[in-house]
């Protein structure tokens, strides 16, 4: 059971920028934390960030990995959340996930972001 | 940061085995921790939360423990359908929220 979609990812040149949508048919998604996690081929899932909700003041938090070179958003009207990733480094290659909740109850396939030149 | 460990990194088991995956927390995160399950393809899946609560949908064999630093993720009749990768993540207040490395349950 997919509650989320991901789409934009592919491959992308080192120091590019790419942006990750995530779509959400959870009629709540704007009373939900989103988060980004990401795989890595071979490695372990990596927590990247999250925004709160508009009414815990949609403020962000993100991994020291990406601070700075990512940045989420959300549009709640369309129940979209946005991974802004910039700056990108061949270390970000990876299957990206966004997911709902403190406890990540919703899930995507996840979208495959390879940076290589 | 607050870091999470798990073991065993491999687990080898007979279906219908009892097992155990340890969770620990570098410091106290209450009893907010969740529990995964992770198989190639396929979305990653929520077995447990809040350290001990069933996810809706998850198999009643799995079950979780543990409040503070030590959690542990318990499969009551291991299932073929079981071998997977399993990671905890903490989601306490303190900022960034972290996975353990994964324990990856294989056939033996």
């Amino acid at each position: 059971e997919v509650d989320l979609v991901e789409s934009g990812g592919g491959l992308v040149q080192p120091g590019r920028s790419l942006r990750l949508s995530c779509e959400d048919y959870e009629f709540t998604f704007g009373n939900y934390i989103i988060n980004w996690v990401r795989q890595a081929p071979g490695e372990g899932l990596e927590w990247l960030g999250f925004i709160r909700s508009k009414t815990d003041g949609g403020t962000t938090e993100y991994a020291a990995s990406v601070k700075g070179r990512f940045a989420i958003s959300r549009d709640d009207s369309r129940r979209i959340a946005y991974l802004q990733m910039n700056s990108l480094k061949a270390e970000d290659t990876g299957m990206y996930y966004c997911t709902r909740g403190h406890y990540s109850s919703g899930w995507g396939q996840g979208a495959l972001v390879t940076v290589s030149s | 940061d607050i870091q999470v460990t798990q073991s065993p990194s491999t687990l080898s088991a007979y279906v219908g085995d009892r097992v155990t995956i340890t969770c620990r927390a570098s410091q106290s995160i209450s009893n907010l921790l969740a529990w995964y399950q992770l198989k190639p393809g396929k979305a990653p899946k929520l077995l447990i939360f809040d350290a001990s609560k069933l996810e809706s949908g998850a198999p009643s064999r799995f079950s979780g423990s543990g409040s503070g630093t030590e959690f542990t993720l318990t499969i009551s009749s291991l299932q073929t359908d079981d071998f997977a990768t399993y990671y905890c993540q903490q989601y306490s207040s303190y900022c960034p929220w972290t996975f353990g490395p994964g324990t990856r349950v294989e056939i033996k």
